[in-house]
């Protein structure tokens, strides 16, 4: 049964770069069958896409964070990982990474989440 | 860019049939997935592929989807299905969330 789990820091400056690792569990992220992805939720607001990973060098990014986003693949440790650049407060929420069923598919499982909040 | 329009809250009595809806241009035409969210919880899936639900959910949760509209119904609702309720499609390789819809069981 696979699991994944966030880990980073959960405070981070305005016009820094977040970054985050998700460690996955019970999967291989080398895995052509899935697709490794970022999801975030503002605090009381709805989710919102950030990107993917396949093939451990294959990436999607939502359009609107495509200029400051990287996801990335470390085989040797089974974890994914996300960059954001050039952080502002309206970065601030909750960070999920999920396991995406091929290519137009569903997300699960989902990690639990990790709060980062960007301020000074 | 394509937009999913969900209603913010859906009430429903203990015991009865809830309906949430997923509004959106010819819809029926995507694969709609639904998601529960609890408070202080990540998201899990209740339906995939419009109609079909993963291992250990129950059958009480269901899902259709046509025309401009996708819909996810549960039956004999249970204090413990009071959630966030999301759906999510793919447009132009991007992913789409609707808002949410707060469900209530009273």
């Amino acid at each position: 049964q696979v699991q994944l789990q966030e880990s980073g820091p959960g405070l981070v400056k305005p016009s820094e770069t977040l970054s985050l690792t998700c460690t996955v569990s019970g999967g291989s992220v080398s895995s052509g069958s899935y697709y490794w992805t970022w999801i975030r939720q503002p605090p009381g607001k709805g989710l919102e896409w950030i990107g993917y990973i396949y093939y451990s060098v294959n990436t999607n990014y939502n359009p609107s964070l495509k200029s400051r986003v990287t996801i990335s693949v470390d085989s040797s440790k089974n974890q994914f990982s996300l960059k954001l650049s050039s952080v502002t407060a309206a970065d601030t929420a909750v960070y999920y990474c999920a396991r995406q069923m091929g290519p137009l598919n569903w997300f699960d499982p989902w990690g639990q989440g990790t709060l980062v909040t960007v301020s000074s | 860019s394509y937009e999913l329009t969900q209603p913010l809250s859906v009430s429903v009595a203990l015991g009865q049939t809830a309906r949430i809806t997923c509004g959106g241009n010819n819809i029926g035409s995507k694969n709609v997935h639904w998601y529960q969210q609890k408070p202080g919880q990540a998201p899990v899936l209740v339906i995939f592929r419009d109609t079909n639900r993963p291992s250990g959910i129950p059958d009480r949760f269901s899902g259709s989807n046509s025309g401009n509209t996708a819909t996810l119904t549960i039956s004999r609702a249970q204090v413990g299905d009071e959630a966030d309720y999301y759906c999510q499609v793919w447009d132009s390789s991007n992913v789409v969330f609707g808002g949410g819809t707060k469900l209530t069981v009273l």
